[in-house]
């Protein structure tokens, strides 16, 4: 079982809709990431959470608005989203972002249709 | 630019049939190496890290080395259970972790 815990699995809506992704985690990391991944293809990264700070946005559209309340939670704002932004979306953390600490540990993702 | 390729795209194995897959990179200052397993519709597994050309690790019929350009996963006498994507990532100087295509192996009985 992952210990990076994604919410909700399933998310459908429309584009005019108003929804949030979440993710905790209780390992004590300090960086928290969010991936969009699309069907057979690899992830891609969204953004970087350092020490709850946005440390990496990779240039995502502003219908996507991250949020890091604190340490272990990292949620992902969505609004008036087109249908191309479906896909899945995950979550990962890892120790931090400084030095050589690399391995993610992901969620396992929250499946969005946006009709 | 930071680039990750991973060949080949497919691989089909029968069971006990050992192979590679190979990660190939071109990164500005590699900070580590890491090959992960996605099975269908669930986030990406960690497998291994590697931060340096020689290095080697092993997990059961996986094992992983690294060179100075590359990497490669050998799966030896593989398992229908081994059927996954497996993807390479690496994570660079600016601190990002950039994934690879990754290779999609299925394994026959």
């Amino acid at each position: 079982d992952t210990e990076v815990t994604q919410t909700p699995k399933h998310l459908v809506m429309g584009m005019t809709n108003k929804k949030s992704l979440k993710c905790e985690q209780h390992m004590g990391h300090r960086a928290m990431y969010w991936y969009k991944q699309k069907a057979k293809k690899p992830p891609e990264l969204m953004f970087v959470y350092s020490y709850e700070k946005l440390s990496i946005n990779e240039s995502v559209p502003s219908r996507f608005s991250p949020e890091c309340p604190n340490s272990s939670l990292l949620n992902l704002h969505l609004h008036a989203l087109q249908p191309e932004d479906s896909a899945l979306y995950l979550c990962a953390s890892n120790l931090g972002t400084g030095g050589a600490s690399g391995e993610l540990f992901f969620g396992e993702g929250s499946r969005l249709t946006v009709l | 630019e930071d680039q990750v390729t991973q060949s080949p795209e497919a691989l089909r194995l029968q069971e006990g049939e050992s192979s590679s897959l190979n990660c190939s990179y071109t990164v500005s200052g590699l900070r580590g190496l890491f090959w992960y397993r996605q099975d269908p519709g669930k986030g990406p597994e960690f497998l291994f890290t590697l931060y340096s050309a020689g290095e080697e690790k092993e997990k059961e019929r996986l094992k992983a080395t690294l060179t100075k350009k590359e990497s490669f996963l050998h799966i030896t006498a593989p398992k229908p259970e081994d059927s996954a994507t497996y993807l390479c990532a690496v994570k660079t100087s600016y601190d990002k972790v950039i994934f690879g295509p990754g290779t999609s192996l299925s394994v026959i009985p």
